[in-house]
């Protein structure tokens, strides 16, 4: 199984909601990512778990909270969202111990914030 | 620092035409380098990678990519285009031993016209 998934597909939410993505993969990769695409950009990195654990954190406000509880699942908790939060959220897993890093992505979740 | 340069954010081509997609990258150590399509609404998929061994890389749907170091360029080529193939391509590099920096280029859009 070389596929990583994510639901929900798309997702409409206010400001003052509390909603969670889900992102699962099961080619054994310890590492695992959430990514955030605006449209005609390249993905920009959120978040980096190794070993379910925090490793990278670039710079993210707390209003997104990951949380990775096996090393099969990375979720993504969202409260109090902007509308310039809209965006595509990409999760992708890779092996820790490769030098050279590739990543498998989900095909994604639309996000809207109204 | 690394980066990677995509020198054209669209390339148009007609049908059944050839196809050069641009990529050049920096980086001060050896690198792993990829190429990532992505279709509307849909995630990232891995196209092809250069890891090391012969500087031609074959990838899948008919594309290829030539690793040329001392142009430090790594760029996409494939001999006919068809209407399916109307997507964003993304050029990625990976330092090695760098843990999990993967830094994207930002994207060129290829557009086939019939």
């Amino acid at each position: 199984d070389t596929e990583v998934t994510q639901t929900p597909k798309h997702l409409v939410m206010g400001m003052t909601n509390k909603k969670s993505l889900k992102c699962e993969q099961h080619m054994g990769h310890r590492a695992m990512y959430w990514y955030k695409q605006k449209a005609k950009k390249p993905p920009e990195l959120m978040f980096v778990y190794s070993y379910e654990k925090l490793s990278i954190n670039e710079s993210v406000p707390s209003r997104f909270s990951p949380e990775c509880p096996n090393s099969s699942l990375l979720n993504l908790h969202l409260h109090a969202l902007q509308p310039e939060d809209s965006a595509l959220y990409l999760c992708a897993s890779s092996q820790v111990d490769s030098s050279y890093n590739e990543q498998f992505f989900g095909p994604g979740t639309r996000l809207t914030v109204l | 620092a690394q980066s990677v340069t995509q020198l054209d954010s669209q390339v148009p081509v007609f049908e059944e035409a050839p196809v050069e997609l641009r990529c050049n990258y920096s980086s001060s150590v050896s690198v792993y380098l990829f190429w990532y399509v992505q279709y509307p609404n849909q995630g990232l998929q891995l196209l092809l990678k250069y890891l090391s061994g012969s500087t031609l890389v074959k990838g899948i749907n008919g594309f290829e990519a030539e690793f040329n170091k001392s142009q430090t360029s790594f760029h996409l080529r494939k001999p006919s285009v068809h209407i399916s193939d109307t997507a964003e391509y993304f050029c990625a590099v990976s330092d090695t031993g760098q843990g999990f920096s993967f830094i994207f280029g930002k994207g060129t859009r290829l557009l086939v016209k019939p």
